[in-house]
C-alpha cells in the first residue's frame, strides 16, 4: 500500500526566508508525485509534479521540489517566502502507469510572518 | 478558477437524512474524483469515474454512493447521515484520470450535520 508522510503539522517561516515543507512517500516502484495548496475556503490548486527526469521540479508562484529516490522524499521548497504563501500544503503519490490512485499527505500549514 | 463547479456550498441538515452533492468537472475532463476533507480524517478518497463508469472506489461507506451522467456531471449521494459525516466534500476532475495528470479541484461542499 502507497501512503504519504508530512511530518510537520505547521511551518513557520519569516517572510523573505527560504522555506521547505517536507514530504516522504512510500509505493511500490517509481511514483509520480505532486504539490497541492489549499488556501482558506477554497479547493486544492495544483503546484508542481514529477513523472520522470530531472530531480529538481519547477512549479507554480516560484516553487520547486526535489525529488530523492534514495531517501524517498519530495521536499517542497521556495527560495523566498511571502506572506501570501501562508495556506495549507498537500504532498501526494501516485503508483506510476495507468490511473490515479492517488494518496495524499496530512497536509502541513505553512506560516510565513511579515 | 479551477473551471469545476460544485452545489450547493452549504448544506445542514439533521442525523438521519439524505443529500446530494453535485459536480460539474471541468469542460473536456472525462474523470471525476470525489474526496471527503475533515480535521481528523485528512483528505480521503472516496470514488473516481471515468465517462460514466465507476473506476476505483476508496474508503466510501456503504451508505454513500455516486454517479456520473452521461453529460459528465456527477452527483454523490450521503444517506442515513450521521454527526461524524460533517465535513468539506471536494469533487476534483481531470482529463483521462491517468496517473500523470493534475486534478482540479471546485471550491467543494461543506456538510453540517446537527
Amino acid at each position: 500500500a502507497q501512503s504519504v508522510a508530512q511530518p510537520e503539522d505547521q511551518v513557520n517561516v519569516a517572510e523573505g526566508n527560504p522555506l521547505t515543507v517536507k514530504c516522504t512517500y512510500s509505493v511500490s516502484g517509481n511514483p509520480y508525485l505532486f504539490w497541492y495548496v489549499q488556501y482558506p475556503n477554497r479547493g486544492l490548486q495544483f503546484l508542481l509534479k514529477y513523472i520522470t527526469g530531472d530531480n529538481l521540479v519547477k512549479g507554480s508562484y516560484g516553487f520547486e521540489a526535489e525529488f530523492n529516490k534514495s531517501q524517498t522524499s519530495f521536499h517542497l521548497k521556495k527560495p523566498s517566502a511571502l506572506v501570501s504563501d501562508s495556506a495549507l500544503y498537500f504532498c501526494a503519490v501516485t503508483p506510476p502507469g495507468g490511473y490515479q490512485k492517488v494518496t495524499f499527505g496530512t497536509g502541513t500549514k505553512l506560516q510565513v510572518i511579515p | 478558477d479551477s473551471g469545476v463547479t460544485q452545489t450547493p456550498k452549504h448544506l445542514i441538515t439533521a442525523t438521519g437524512q439524505r443529500v446530494t452533492l453535485r459536480c460539474s468537472p471541468r469542460s473536456g475532463d472525462l474523470s471525476v474524483y470525489w474526496y471527503q476533507q475533515s480535521l481528523d480524517q485528512g483528505l480521503q478518497f472516496l470514488i473516481q469515474y471515468y465517462n460514466g463508469e465507476e473506476r476505483a472506489k476508496g474508503n466510501i461507506l456503504e451508505r454513500f454512493s455516486a454517479q456520473q451522467f452521461p453529460d459528465l456531471h456527477s452527483e454523490l449521494n450521503l444517506s442515513s447521515l450521521e454527526l461524524g459525516d460533517s465535513a468539506l466534500y471536494f469533487c476534483a476532475s481531470s482529463v483521462t484520470g491517468a496517473a500523470n495528470e493534475k486534478l482540479f479541484f471546485g471550491s467543494g461542499t461543506q456538510l453540517s450535520v446537527l
